[in-house]
């Protein structure tokens, strides 16, 4: 079946430090994917998207490539700001048997420090 | 989130009651679910929906039963509430899956006692 695998962290890093949250994926077809950020007592808020092979998604500074190759959706952004500490999903549209649903990474928590 | 609103916000109830929780939109948007994010576990899907009156289980739906009876409502019961249902529960809403994704809602923090 479909699955995630996101980097768990916690991840800490400074302001202004480069940021990368590794995803890889296991699915079969051709599926979408996304990260979603959950920010402290908040629901999920779909960040950026790719819905095709090579696409990249950006958002806020954040981006991140459709990799077919790798399996892999890395999420990267430049330059983090303390605003940017939450936690953040990588997930994927369901295919065949799965199409009604999307499938989560377990998330990673990201915390910046001025 | 806009066009997607979940009630209560905050619930404390005693083991062995029946409790509901509330999903609205306003997207018109097909399919809807329900989830439950616990440390550790991440979101694990308890019962989603395809249509009205079209509803099947997802990963967790032990002690849990839900309710599509028009497009912009999906509820959520738990029959006889346990201590292992405090969570926090999201619903979702989509039209495509590839191409939008999920909108959440902004959840509802359950305690039972």
């Amino acid at each position: 079946g479909n699955s995630v695998t996101q980097m768990e962290g916690p991840v800490t890093l400074s302001e202004e430090a480069f940021l990368t949250i590794n995803c890889t994926y296991t699915a079969t077809g051709y599926p979408s994917l996304f990260w979603y950020v959950q920010y402290p007592g908040e629901g999920l808020q779909l960040l950026l998207k790719a819905t095709k092979a090579d696409d990249k998604g950006s958002n806020k500074g954040f981006e991140a490539t459709y990799r077919k190759e790798t399996t892999s959706f890395h999420l990267e952004k430049g330059s983090v700001q303390v605003s940017d500490s939450a936690v953040y999903f990588c997930a994927l549209s369901g295919s065949g048997g799965s199409n009604y649903k999307l499938t989560f990474g377990k998330g990673t928590l990201l915390t910046v420090n001025p | 989130d806009a066009g997607i609103t979940q009630s209560p916000r905050h619930k404390v109830t005693e083991t062995g009651t029946p409790v509901t929780l509330r999903c609205h939109q306003t997207e018109n948007h097909r399919y809807m679910y329900w989830y439950r994010q616990d440390p550790g576990h991440g979101l694990r899907l308890i019962h989603y929906s395809y249509g009205v009156k079209d509803t099947d289980k997802g990963e967790v739906s032990d002690g849990y039963s839900v309710s599509r009876s028009k497009t912009e409502d999906f509820l959520l019961t738990l029959e006889s509430a346990t201590s292992s249902q405090t969570s926090v529960y999201f619903c979702a809403i989509s039209e495509s899956l590839e191409d939008y994704g999920y909108t959440f809602g902004s959840g509802t923090r359950l305690t039972v006692v």
